[in-house]
């Protein structure tokens, strides 16, 4: 069973810093490319960065570029999202996500894990 | 403001049929795939459609997809209470380096 467990999430204070991590279990990690996506509180779904199979090619939105930067590690089957500099307007719930295919097809979630950044 | 653009709200009946549009540009819809995602409240979001019509295993087939130019549409036919949830655009744009984009979202209430 595909499975993808977020964690890292918190409080922060403005301009803190916080590293969330996704396990991946179920599947050959390796062979997908990961995606973040996250979702502020009452409001629609934001992508926020994607990252290929083997390290090769980093995406991310404007909204986080330069702040954020994604990461995986296929030997323990993980993805990470390190934020940095965060805003009040990082609030929000983060999920991993598989991508099946090119185009953001993602066909597996996580149950996202929730970082509010607040003084 | 979001660089896919959805209806805020959609409603219909049981057993109606319901479609839900997403406007894009050359960027994003008109040189990619689209795919469609339902999430209810409180829970993560479910691929309903990818590649513009194809629906994932599990998937009922009363739910479809299509695209032309640089919009697409869900289609739901045979509503059921069961459907109420947000559903959301998505496409990868090729401005800017690459980067994903979602619509804003649509809020489907079924009466």
């Amino acid at each position: 069973e595909v499975q993808l467990v977020e964690s890292g999430g918190g409080l922060v204070k403005p301009g803190g810093s916080l590293r969330l991590s996704c396990a991946a279990s179920g599947f050959t990690f390796s062979t997908y490319s990961m995606n973040w996506v996250r979702q502020a509180p009452g409001k629609g779904l934001e992508w926020v960065s994607s990252i290929t199979r083997s390290s090769g090619y980093m995406y991310y939105a404007d909204s986080v570029k330069g702040r954020f930067t994604i990461s995986r590690d296929n030997a323990k089957n993980s993805l990470y999202l390190q934020m940095n500099s965060l805003r009040a307007e990082d609030t929000a719930v983060y999920y991993c996500a598989r991508e099946v295919a090119g185009g953001l097809p993602l066909d597996y979630w996580g149950q996202g894990t929730l970082v509010i950044v607040s003084s | 403001q979001s660089v896919l653009t959805q209806p805020p709200s959609a409603s219909g009946t049981p057993g109606q049929r319901v479609t839900i549009s997403c406007s894009g540009s050359n960027s994003n819809i008109g040189s990619n795939t689209v795919n469609w995602y339902q999430q209810v409240p409180g829970t993560a979001p479910k691929l309903l459609i990818y590649n513009n019509n194809q629906r994932p295993s599990g998937v009922p087939d009363r739910f479809s997809g299509s695209k032309s130019g640089t919009s697409a549409s869900l289609a739901i036919s045979g509503l059921q209470s069961e459907d109420e949830a947000d559903y959301y655009c998505a496409a990868w744009d090729d401005s800017l380096n690459g980067r994903g984009v979602f619509g804003g979202g649509t809020k489907l209430t079924v009466l």
